[in-house]
């Protein structure tokens, strides 16, 4: 979708190392949200926000890191990569007003 | 926490077939969504249907909220229909909560 991109799209990294995930939105949306996609856990919420300087933690926040400087950039932090941080990242933003979610392309990094 | 079900898990369809795929979730929810994951993983928003029904195409959305489930219907099915479809909902935390999904193959 041409209002959030996400970046990089792919990633492979040594375990140990830091990763940064990056989101960015051209809608102003004051929420904004990081999933991980696994085999047969489906979506689930990592972190969100619900403004700059405001966020919070999901159900899978373990591990992960995120900051929110600016409305329109939410970075997702894997402080010390692990194996079981292989999985792909998707980026979503919301308004209020439809209650509509627009995810991004997703990031698919590679833990090794 | 809410719980989100989903059936079937895969179905199979010949192209111009009709299906409905069935989302049910464990407690009241004021937010409901269906989405459909392409092969190439994007993610599209379908439908936001916390009750009611909507329509849109060959698409539509039903949500029996007291009953605590929704189903989507796919008429006339296209190969470009294949995919994932998500139902995911909200019990009032900032938590949307996805089912596993339902893989949908359309053969030409």
């Amino acid at each position: 979708d041409a209002g959030i991109t996400q970046s990089p799209r792919h990633k492979v990294t040594e375990t140990g190392t830091p990763v940064t995930l990056r989101c960015h939105q051209t809608e102003n949306h004051r929420y904004m949200y990081w999933y991980r996609q696994d085999p047969g856990h489906g979506l689930r919420l990592i972190h969100y926000s619900y403004g700059v300087k405001d966020t919070d933690k999901g159900e899978v926040s373990d591990g992960y890191s995120v900051s929110r400087s600016k409305t329109e950039d939410f970075l997702l932090t894997l402080e010390s990569a692990t194996s079981s941080q292989t999985s792909v990242y998707f980026c979503a933003i919301s308004d209020r007003v439809s209650y509509g979610y627009t995810f991004g392309s997703g990031t698919r990094l590679t833990v090794v | 926490g809410i719980q989100v079900e989903q059936s079937p898990p895969d179905l199979i369809l010949q192209e111009g077939a009709n299906s409905t795929l069935r989302c049910n979730f464990s407690d009241s929810v004021n937010n409901l969504q269906w989405f459909h994951q392409n092969p190439w993983g994007q993610l599209i928003n379908l439908f936001y249907i916390p009750s009611g029904t909507k329509q849109n195409g060959r698409l539509s959305a039903t949500t029996v909220a007291t009953e605590r489930y929704s189903l989507l219907y796919i008429s006339s099915s296209q190969t470009t229909d294949s995919g994932v479809y998500f139902c995911a909902v909200r019990d009032g935390s900032e938590k949307l909560v996805f089912g596993k999904g339902t893989k949908l193959t359309v053969n030409p």
